[in-house]
């Protein structure tokens, strides 16, 4: 079984300049979430979403970062302009059953450096 | 912030038993007790959760006190590849992960 995909694995930019990360889940699994982990962290939600619809986005910086889910499968992590302090590794999981009440399955990340 | 405790570092001798605490006093009721690993450069990967009674699989063993202040992770037999950053959780199923700074355990040959 093919586990959660994400692209690229590594990233490296300049500030103020956009980066996006893409996430393929586990097939079928309808609740998707990336987080963000920072060095000798854990990492931290950004945002979950049930099928096409973001349920909780509170940690998610809304004045840069926007996160799209189209059609309920893919998503894709944006950050425009980046930040130094952005500079962390992005995890996408996945999981089935509402309300993330089962066990998430985690993608290696993007690590990004903001330069 | 994270409800659970941790001690940030152990040391294992491989093929013995090792046992990473959590104490999570304030858990409520309705809360379960998640354990998640995190090996270098993955994702965290779940290893089993339970809410008052004990739990096996075929990673490990979750030891819940009966009072469920606090609990242990039990890897039999560990090995070189158990090597990671253990993660105590407690929440409500519906919830969301707050992962902590976890238990960094290191197996030795």
């Amino acid at each position: 079984e093919a586990g959660v995909v994400q692209s690229p694995r590594y990233k490296i930019i300049e500030k103020k300049q956009p980066v996006a990360f893409w996430c393929n889940p586990i097939s079928g699994h309808n609740t998707l979430y990336w987080y963000r982990q920072n060095l000798g962290q854990g990492p931290e939600l950004l945002i979950r979403y049930e099928n096409e619809e973001a349920v909780d986005d509170s940690q998610l910086p809304k004045d840069r970062f926007s996160a799209e889910r189209l059609k309920g499968v893919d998503s894709t992590l944006k950050i425009q302009p980046a930040e130094l302090g952005d500079s962390a590794v992005y995890l996408c999981a996945s999981s089935t059953g509402l309300a993330g009440r089962n066990e998430q399955f985690f993608g290696p990340g993007t690590r990004l450096t903001v330069l | 912030d994270a409800k659970t405790t941790q001690p940030p570092s152990m040391d294992c001798a491989e093929g013995r038993a090792a046992n990473l605490p959590c104490n999570h006093s304030t858990i409520s009721g309705n809360e379960y007790v998640y354990w998640y690993r995190q090996i270098h450069s993955q994702g965290p990967q779940y290893i089993i959760h339970g809410l008052k009674n004990n739990e096996t699989n075929e990673m490990a063993s979750l030891i819940i006190t009966e009072d469920r202040k606090s609990s242990t992770l039990i890897l039999p037999h560990a090995t070189l590849r158990d090597t990671a950053v253990y993660y105590c959780i407690v929440r409500v199923r519906t919830d969301k992960l707050i992962f902590g700074t976890g238990t960094r355990l290191q197996v030795f040959p």
